[in-house]
């Protein structure tokens, strides 16, 4: 069975430094990979997405993700945060490979520090 | 709405009645997944439809959860039997097509007196 890992239950960042949030993932075969956004006392908003093709995904709100197969990771990263990017992300993954369900990680919550 | 709509937006009961809780995904999304969320945690996987039928159930955490989705497009989650543990905001999603990004409701609050 598929699982996600985020190793980190919070990240801390000043304000116009780049930002990383961690995850790795096992999959017996093929994965679909995908980051969320929760803001408070909202629903999950998606972000990007990796299915196949180039390693590193552009998505929503200048955010990036690069998919690493040899380290089975899918970091998600932007050059220069914002406050407004404080909330909680949730990485999640697909194997596509046997048509299976998409499994979430615990979540890492961001705060951009003022 | 063009959005995936959960009802009710919260509800209260007491330990050992029946609960109903609906979702009314995006038109024309054929995938329909059932998430419970307790706080400070990830979506936890409940069940997980193509078109009609469930195509994995395996998270459903006993038999006092069931899940229908009749039509291939409005699904209903049912909870006999509550308890205080199953408290939790329970979260509906749905997309275009199996491979496709999931577009989330704003989730049904259940609190379990």
């Amino acid at each position: 069975a598929q699982s996600v890992a985020q190793p980190e239950d919070q990240v801390n960042v000043a304000e116009g430094n780049p930002l990383t949030v961690k995850c790795t993932y096992s999959v017996s075969g093929n994965p679909y990979l995908f980051w969320y956004v929760q803001y408070p006392n909202r629903g999950l908003q998606f972000l990007l997405k990796y299915i196949t093709g180039d390693n590193l995904v552009k998505g929503s709100y200048g955010f990036e993700a690069e998919f690493n197969k040899s380290q089975t990771s899918f970091h998600l990263k932007k050059p220069s945060a914002l406050v407004s990017d404080s909330a909680l992300y949730f990485c999640a993954v697909r194997d596509i490979t046997r048509d299976d369900k998409i499994i979430f990680g615990k979540g890492t919550r961001l705060h951009i520090l003022p | 709405g063009a959005g995936v709509s959960q009802t009710p937006s919260n509800k209260v009961t007491e330990k050992g009645k029946y609960v109903e809780l609906r979702c009314d995904p995006i038109s024309g999304h054929t995938a329909l997944y059932w998430y419970r969320q307790s706080l400070g945690q990830g979506p936890e996987f409940l069940i997980y439809f193509q078109g009609t039928g469930a195509a994995d159930d395996s998270g459903l955490p006993n038999d006092r959860f069931f899940a229908v989705r009749p039509e291939g497009s409005v699904s209903t989650l049912k909870i006999q039997r509550t308890e205080r543990g199953d408290s939790a905001v329970y979260l509906c999603a749905s997309s275009l097509q199996a491979i496709g990004e999931l577009f989330f409701g704003e989730g049904s609050r259940l609190t379990v007196l």
